[in-house]
């Protein structure tokens, strides 16, 4: 148990359907990221939200919409995906902004875009 | 940030010492090197971070020599259970501001029994 908790684990959609992906972390934290895992595929980093405002957006298509309502909460909700978007959607959090700053990840989300 | 450099696949048997070596030819003099674990379908996990010279957790080693230009990640006697990849990271704090954690390629260690 990391204390980053992502919902729901597995997630299969179609290309007209909306859904939204959800991750809360316990740790206290500050900063929280979404990065995505494609098969056999280093991380990508996609959003990063310092404070609870968007800092960092590495070119991300605009059918994923990340939301973060507080420091505990963070959402990424999709619309229109592709199928080359299925892959694992994985949430972290960190105390940010120190050189020793150390990632929790949660379990992720597989997703399957058909 | 420091770009980091580190074979991509290893092999070993159980119960032997693996060493993993990354390099980071242009880190910066405050800049952490911090190595995580990931086994397939799950999130990353921190395994240990390091400044400099050595540093020993339940887990690993890490070794950093004086000019910090490169980093060894040392597991001792691995399992099966330590197939995995690994990733080294050079993390630099921007002054209250968040960091961009970038992950690299990362090493695939399998370990054969």
């Amino acid at each position: 148990e990391t204390g980053v908790t992502q919902t729901p684990r597995h997630l299969v959609m179609g290309m007209t359907n909306k859904k939204s992906l959800k991750c809360e972390q316990h740790l206290g934290h500050n900063a929280m990221y979404w990065y995505k895992q494609s098969a056999k595929k280093p991380l990508e980093l996609m959003f990063v939200y310092s404070l609870e405002e968007r800092v960092e957006n590495n070119s991300v298509p605009s059918r994923f919409s990340p939301e973060c309502p507080n420091s505990s909460h963070l959402f990424l909700h999709l619309h229109t995906l592709q199928p080359e978007d299925s892959a694992l959607y994985l949430c972290a959090s960190s105390q940010g902004g120190t050189a020793n700053e150390k990632l929790f990840f949660g379990s992720g989300t597989q997703l399957s875009v058909l | 940030l420091a770009k980091t450099t580190q074979p991509i696949s290893m092999d070993s048997y159980e119960g032997q010492e693996v060493n993993i070596t990354c390099s980071h030819n242009n880190i910066a003099t405050n800049d952490y090197i911090t190595w995580y674990q990931q086994f397939p379908s799950q999130g990353p996990r921190f395994i240990i971070q390091g400044y400099k010279t050595k540093v020993t957790n339940e887990v690993a080693s890490l070794f950093i020599p004086a000019d910090r230009k490169s980093s060894t990640l040392s597991l001792p006697r691995v399992s099966l259970s330590d197939t995995a990849v690994y990733y080294c990271l050079v993390v630099r704090g921007y002054g209250g501001a968040t960091n961009k954690l970038i992950f690299g390629t990362g090493t695939l260690l399998a370990v054969q029994p």
